[in-house]
């Protein structure tokens, strides 16, 4: 069964660095990988979604990664903002499953 | 602009109630799910449909049910059966099939709260 886990569970940072969150999973055989956000009590924001024949995906300051035979994911951050602040979550959907799994969050403090 | 819309924003069941909770789309997707989030855990997937008048249970389905007459409407019906309802329910809509080939769409939540 694939199981999603995501680290750090919280992170805080000052204004203006660059930051990784982490995404992990057992299963390799993924047929693609999406990263959200959620503010405190709303619903989820898409973010990007890597298909399993990419390698990456750009959106603005983000940036996500996919290494399928390592089971790993990152996304990347480019000079936080306190408007960043927000529980990111990354799932993903194999080649057998019909649903995503999704991994606990990370959850991120961006201080001014 | 197309989306989901998810009411009412905040629900209060009293025990033994059963409530139902509203979830509408008009992305033209064909797939919708629904989904609990608890404090500090993930998301747990309750029920999902592929397709109109079919549907399958998720991860966490004792105490709740759902129905698919339109695609555009996905209901998910907390019952008496469910002991512990409070939590924060989302409604996800993809389309391509299997895989969620372009991925999930979700809309803003409703938090349910037993009094």
């Amino acid at each position: 069964k694939q199981e999603v886990t995501q680290i750090p569970a919280a992170l805080s940072v000052p204004e203006g660095e660059n930051l990784v969150l982490n995404c992990s999973f057992t299963d390799s055989a993924i047929y693609n990988l999406q990263w959200f956000r959620q503010d405190p009590g709303k619903g989820l924001t898409s973010l990007l979604l890597i298909q399993s024949s990419q390698r990456e995906q750009t959106s603005g300051r983000l940036n996500a990664s996919l290494d399928k035979s390592s089971g790993r994911s990152t996304l990347y951050i480019a000079a936080s903002q306190p408007g960043d602040s927000a529980t990111y979550l990354c799932a993903v959907i194999d080649n057998y499953g019909q649903n995503f799994v999704f991994g606990p969050g990370t959850r991120l403090s961006v201080l001014p | 602009d197309g989306g989901i819309t998810q009411s009412p924003k905040y629900l209060f069941r009293k025990e033994g109630q059963n409530v139902t909770l509203s979830c509408e789309q008009n992305l033209n997707h064909d797939a919708m799910y629904w989904y609990r989030q608890d404090p500090g855990q993930g998301l747990r997937l309750i029920y999902y449909s592929q397709i109109v008048n079919d549907f399958q249970k998720g991860d966490i389905a004792e105490g709740y049910s759902v129905s698919r007459e339109k695609k555009e409407s996905f209901p998910l019906t907390v019952t008496s059966a469910q002991k512990n309802p409070t939590a924060f329910y989302l409604c996800a809509s993809s389309n391509g099939g299997q895989g969620s080939y372009y991925g999930y769409t979700f809309g803003s939540g409703t938090r349910l709260t037993v009094v």
